[in-house]
This record gives C-alpha cells, structure tokens and sequence, in this order.
C-alpha cells in the first residue's frame, strides 16, 4: 500500500525566512509525488510534481521540492517566504489510479 | 489549462433534502473523476472514484445509497447527497485527471450546511 505522512501539523515561518514542509511517502515501486496547496474554502492547487530525472523539483509561485530515495522524503521548500504563502499544503503519491493523499501541514508566515 | 469547475460553492438546505453537486472539467476530457470529503481542519477523504461510463468505486464507509455518483460523460460527474442531515455537513471537493500518473485537479469544491 502506499502512503505519505506530512510529521508536522503546523509550521510557522517568519517573511523572508526559508521555509520547509516535510513529508515522508511508503510506496512498493517508484512514486510519483505531489505537492498542492489549500487556500481557504477553495480545491487544491496543484505545486509541482516529482516522477522521474532530477531529485530536484521546482514548481508554482517559487515552490521547490527535493526528492530523496534513501530517506524516502520529498520536503517542499522556499528560500525566502512570502505572507501570501500561508495556506495548508498537502504531500501526494500515486502508482496510477489511486492518489493518497497527506495529513497537511498549515504554514503561516509572519510578517 | 486543466481547469475543474464544480457547483455549487455552497448549499444551505434542510434536514431530508437531496442535494446534487456537479463537478465539470472545462478544458479536458477527465477519463477519472474523484470525489473528496473534507472536515474542518483535516485532510481529505477520497470518498469514491468514477470513471466514465461506469459505475463509481466507493472506499469502505461511504454509503453508496446514499451519496449516489454519475459519471455520464468526459467532462461531467455529479454527486448527489440523499436525504442528507446535519452530518452530512461537510466541504466536498472533486477532482479530475485525464491520465494515470498526472496530477488531479481539482474543483473549488462545495460548502454543504444541513440545516
């Protein structure tokens, strides 16, 4: 079965920092990974998305996200962050079809 | 490109009434069509998965009588919540893809308060 877990319910970063958002995944094969983000009373959006090639990822509105097979972790980051970037962000695995989806993580950003 | 819209964005109704949601992919014809139910400060919960022409996949626990799911073509899915009670007052949230391995994107989804 495969899962993803985001270990941190909340991050709070101050503006201009560098922020990371973690998130671990357990998948038997190769994932294909996901980052969306969640502004309130709206759907996802989708950030980026990691399937093969380059560990690193980069991804909307200045979002990264680096992939790392021997510690199965794929952490979103940002070097300088932004007020508008607080929201909830989902981490996300697929092997197909099905795509499961992470606790979140809400990042506030203080000015 | 790649757009979802789905409607209504929110829906006040009482208690016994049904309620249909309609989740359409605009630019894309959306082979899969997955329908989310989110609580308040939690993660989603993929309550069924349709496919065009098919019936719908439900995950354990969801009732299918009562959230019943058409997927009649490539660009439009439907759920409709029976005879719903105040539990039944959630965010739902759809989502569409064209292929497997491709990210899903999603509708703004829909404030549902039961009265």
């Amino acid at each position: 079965a495969q899962s993803v877990a985001q270990p941190e319910d909340q991050v709070n970063v101050a503006e201009g920092n560098p922020l990371t958002v973690k998130c671990t995944y357990s998948v038997s094969g190769n994932p294909y990974l996901f980052w969306y983000v969640q502004y309130p009373n709206r759907g996802l959006q989708f950030l980026l998305k990691y399937i093969t090639g380059d560990n690193l990822v980069k991804g909307s509105y200045g979002f990264e996200a680096e992939f790392n097979k021997s510690q199965t972790s794929f952490h979103l980051k940002k070097p300088s962050a932004l007020v508008s970037d607080s929201a909830l962000y989902f981490c996300a695995v697929t092997l197909g079809n099905d795509m499961r989806f992470g606790a979140g993580t809400r990042l506030t950003v203080k000015p | 490109g790649a757009v979802v819209s789905q409607h209504p964005s929110r829906v006040i109704c009482k208690s016994g009434t049904s309620v249909k949601i309609e989740c359409r992919s605009l630019d894309f014809q959306a082979t899969t069509m997955f329908w989310y139910r989110q609580f308040p400060k939690k993660s989603l919960m993929l309550m069924a998965t349709s496919n065009e022409g098919s019936k719908a996949t439900y995950e354990q626990g969801v009732e299918k009588d009562k959230f019943l799911i058409n997927h009649a073509s490539l660009t439009l899915s439907t759920l409709t919540v029976t005879s719903a009670h105040p539990e039944d007052s959630s965010f739902y949230i759809c989502s569409a893809k064209d292929r497997d391995y491709q990210p899903q994107h999603f509708g703004d989804g829909t404030r549902l308060s039961i009265l």
